[in-house]
């Protein structure tokens, strides 16, 4: 496709509930990032990817996130036994460099857990 | 880390209207600064970006933001403003090679 695409682009778990959310990269774009935000406030970081390799998980919250991009395209943002404070707008970009020049972002999947 | 502040939550504009949208960023080195654009439910949209060279750059849209060094900002303006520039914006700094740190953002209304 033409951009970045997630999906889905809202998604609704239960408490405890695990969930994944996917997302497409622009074809050819070497690094990936996954994004945290939620209401009201800006993007924070989660993880960066460099084709396959997870070069940074740093801003993961906790052991309960896990990312992956097992052929260096498309990449999964699993969380396990999801709570309300999961509750944001999950968003990914990907870059053509590997410096952030110019990253392009999804639409992100908000994620409410009730 | 770099950082960045936008130092407005909220600004109300009526139509045709000027706008301008404060950003200011932490760092003494060189540094590169972006405005994003995020419309209601979208992803994040690139407005601009400065790299180098001229401190005055021209974005999509109509918008512009101008680099001042000494002052450590980076405001966003539009000399005219549409309905459909209600949006949230996004000032970003690179908080290392490859990773951004952004504003809290600023809610732009446009009101007819």
């Amino acid at each position: 496709g033409a951009g970045v695409s997630q999906s889905p682009r809202y998604k609704v778990a239960k408490r405890g509930q695990d969930v994944a959310l996917r997302c497409d990269p622009i074809s050819g774009h070497v690094s990936l990032f996954w994004y945290q935000q939620a209401l009201g406030q800006g993007p924070e970081f989660l993880t960066y990817f460099q084709n396959e390799a997870q070069l940074d998980k740093s801003g993961l919250p906790s052991d309960r996130f896990f990312a992956e991009r097992p052929e260096g395209s498309v990449s999964t943002l699993k969380i396990q036994r999801t709570q309300q404070e999961d509750s944001a707008v999950y968003l990914c970009a990907s870059s053509l460099a590997y410096a952030n020049t110019e990253a392009f972002f999804g639409q992100g999947t908000r994620l409410t857990v009730v | 880390a770099q950082s960045v502040t936008q130092l407005d939550s909220q600004v109300p504009v009526f139509e045709e209207a000027p706008v301008e949208l404060r950003c200011n960023y932490s760092s003494s080195v060189s540094v590169y600064l972006f405005w994003y654009v995020q419309y209601p439910n979208q992803g994040l949209q690139l407005l601009l970006k400065y790299l180098s060279g001229s401190t005055l750059v021209k974005g999509i849209n109509g918008f512009e933001a101008e680099f001042n060094k000494s002052q450590t900002s980076f405001h966003l303006r539009k000399p005219s403003v549409h309905i459909s520039d209600t949006a949230e914006y996004f000032c970003a700094v690179p908080a290392n090679d490859y990773k951004l740190s952004f504003g809290a953002g600023t809610t732009v209304t446009v009101r007819a």
